[in-house]
């Protein structure tokens, strides 16, 4: 079976353009969250999206949006872009949401933007 | 609110010397908590979990044990080996957020 797969891998755009990455869960999983990792540290919770509802939203100002689709794919949107959003995305994906506790994620290999 | 500590690194060892990784979390009520390994130009991946109090998360001879009194979850491997070089991270998992440490880079010298 499939990963969860993220598009594109790489993104290159200046500052105050705006962004839209895509992510597919693993089939049969509906929840889907968001993350930004910047070189260095470990990954920080943007959103985490279950049946197409928002279930958790991270420290992140309004330039970022998600939303999920009725497949449970998702995308996440960045407007206005800063030099500070230079970061590696990742997305991941669960059978049920984060709430439930015991749930892992699998993790996309992620798509790296950088702002120019 | 909500956060995890772990050692920072770089951490240096020999291959087959015993491994430690430090991990304490500050949260309410009962967090899950993850330790997460990203090998060199791969993606992230579950490495164990614990979900309770004194549960002990294993896998590839890996082992944590979720200690509340302490609130700490510390990574132990009894033997390492060259590919364990990697990087870790501790996480918990509250209130449909989930929470990383910084990542603790792990080089092993054979």
């Amino acid at each position: 079976d499939a990963g969860v797969t993220q598009s594109p891998t790489h993104l290159i755009k200046t500052r105050g353009q705006h962004v839209t990455l895509r992510c597919s869960p693993i089939s049969g999983h509906k929840s889907v969250s968001w993350y930004q990792q910047v070189l260095g540290q470990g990954p920080q919770f943007i959103f985490q999206y279950y049946e197409k509802e928002e279930r958790g939203r991270g420290n992140f100002p309004d330039r970022f949006s998600a939303r999920q689709f009725p497949n449970y794919s998702s995308e996440l949107n960045v407007n206005a872009l800063l030099l500070g959003d230079s970061a590696l995305y990742l997305c991941a994906s669960s059978p049920r949401p984060l709430d439930r506790g015991t749930q892992p994620q699998h993790f996309g290999d992620g798509t790296r933007l950088s702002i120019l | 609110g909500n956060s995890v500590t772990q050692m920072e690194g770089p951490v240096t060892l020999s291959e087959e010397a015993f491994l430690t990784i430090n991990c304490t979390y500050t949260a309410t009520g009962y967090p899950s908590l993850f330790w997460y390994v990203q090998y060199p130009g791969e993606g992230l991946q579950l490495l164990l979990k614990a979900t309770k109090a004194d549960d002990k998360g294993s896998n590839k001879g890996f082992e944590a044990t979720y200690r509340k009194e302490t609130t700490s979850f510390h990574l132990e491997k009894g033997s390492v080996q060259v590919s364990d070089s990697a990087v870790y991270f501790c996480a918990l998992s509250r209130d449909d957020k989930i929470i990383f440490g910084k990542g603790t880079r792990l080089h092993i010298l054979p």
